[in-house]
């Protein structure tokens, strides 16, 4: 069991559809992650909130949409995705972005594009 | 050359054995070191983590980071079956982002 709660932890979709990931964290943390993670590849990192704004989108397609609506949750909005979009998405969250404290990761929430 | 690069794998030990992992990365300004456990279709998980030179111990896991050289490691004393997964290694810079290394898969026979 992680501290940082993704849900779902599946979700199949179609390429026209709308849906959300979610992650929730109650450590106090102040930075919150998403990554993408291919099968036998290293997490890539999409978006960084750091005290709730957004401080980094990786140039990230915009048929992704980040919002954190308060310092605990994180949220990642998903509309016409392409079948490459298929992966495992990870949240992350730590004390905070730039003091280099390390991150802790969730379960992930993997995602299939039909 | 990439930011951060790892001994190609895969690795294997034998059960009771020492496991080294190694990690050099390029960016002379990085400031922490993590190393993480990834088993297969879970997500990672921190094992390590070190901000100054020298040794870290937590357990069976030491940690080595040699700021000269660019230099982080991982070992793991008396290996389990357990242990065996992909060990990612990643850097931040002052930036604060955590660049990882594409991994090193680990099997250790029992």
């Amino acid at each position: 069991d992680t501290e940082v709660t993704q849900t779902p932890k599946h979700l199949v979709m179609g390429m026209t559809n709308k849906k959300s990931l979610k992650c929730e964290q109650h450590m106090g943390h102040r930075a919150m992650y998403w990554y993408k993670q291919k099968a036998k590849k290293p997490p890539e990192l999409m978006f960084v909130y750091s005290y709730e704004k957004l401080s980094i989108n990786e140039s990230v397609p915009s048929r992704f949409s980040p919002e954190c609506p308060n310092s605990s949750l994180l949220n990642l909005h998903l509309h016409a995705l392409q079948p490459e979009d298929s992966a495992l998405y990870l949240c992350a969250s730590s004390q905070d972005f730039q003091g280099g404290r390390p991150q802790h990761f969730g379960d992930g929430t993997r995602l299939s594009i039909l | 050359q990439k930011e951060v690069e790892q001994n190609s794998g895969p690795l294997s030990v034998p059960e009771g054995a020492i496991a080294s992992l190694n990690c050099t990365y390029s960016d002379r300004g990085s400031q922490s070191f993590f190393w993480y456990r990834q088993y297969s279709g879970k997500s990672p998980e921190l094992i390590m983590f070190i901000y100054s030179n020298g040794d870290k111990e937590d357990g069976r896991f030491t940690a080595q980071l040699n700021k000269a050289s660019q230099y982080v490691s991982l070992l793991i004393r008396d290996s389990q079956p357990s242990d065996s997964a992909t060990y990612l290694c990643a850097v931040n810079t002052n930036a604060g982002k955590s660049t990882f290394g594409d991994g090193t898969t680990l099997t250790v026979k029992p």
